[in-house]
């Protein structure tokens, strides 16, 4: 299983643009990246999932590089409600939640 | 929006009780998942059950657990004799697919969790 690397927390403000990394250096070649979000007290929700390049959903952006041992979740102009814990998860089965990077989000 | 619906929301038990948590996958679904978190700690993958058989359990997932899949609609989690450290928050969630087949990775869709609290 390829472990994944993320920053444990992140600040921001309101209206910026956030971009959490993700390291995965053991990446296999038929892994998928997927990222999801948790806010307390609720189930962790898909955000977006890619293979390579970027992908683009209505709530974020997905960037990976040609060597996939890293991806980039970008969240547009953050709100006080994307304060949540945000997960990289990494594989075909992507089962395997890491402790997540810590998004607090100011006025 | 299709979602994945558990019962109870908040249990609470005594050590040694037996505690059956339940869940209501999407329809279409079929894999179906455990998985708790204590508060304050990541969430753990407990168990996956496709085709009315475990495919795969962590070692969390002890004797002590069952889960089962009674009628087409419901799938349940059992613990049979509760211990302090069981008290956590435990999601069910559903896929479509788990991943080999097709395109993609597959994608878990979450209940909202039942807050498991042994006294």
């Amino acid at each position: 299983l390829a472990k994944t690397t993320q920053p444990i927390s992140m600040d921001s403000y309101e209206g910026q643009e956030v971009n959490i990394t993700c390291s995965h250096n053991n990446i296999a070649t038929n892994d998928y990246i997927t990222w999801y979000q948790q806010f307390p007290s609720q189930g962790p929700r898909f955000i977006i999932q890619g293979y390579k390049t970027k992908v683009t959903n209505e709530v974020a952006s997905l960037f990976i590089p040609a060597d996939r041992k890293s991806s980039t979740l970008s969240l547009p102009r953050v709100s006080l409600s994307d304060t949540a814990v945000y997960y990289c998860l990494v594989g075909r089965r992507a089962l395997t939640f890491g402790s997540g990077t810590r998004l607090q989000v100011q006025p | 929006e299709p979602e994945v619906t558990q019962t109870p929301s908040h249990q609470v038990t005594q050590m040694g009780q037996e505690v059956i948590l339940r869940c209501v996958p999407i329809s279409n679904h079929l894999y179906f998942y455990w998985y708790r978190q204590i508060l304050g700690q990541k969430v753990e993958f407990l168990v996956s059950f496709y085709n009315n058989e475990i495919s795969e359990k962590s070692e969390i997932f002890d004797d002590q657990f069952s889960v089962e899949r009674p009628d087409g609609s419901n799938f349940t989690l059992k613990i049979r004799s509760t211990k302090l450290e069981d008290s956590a928050m435990y999601f069910c969630a559903s896929s479509e697919a788990q991943g080999p087949t097709g395109s993609g990775a597959n994608v878990l869709t979450f209940g909202a969790g039942s807050r498991l609290t042994v006294l």
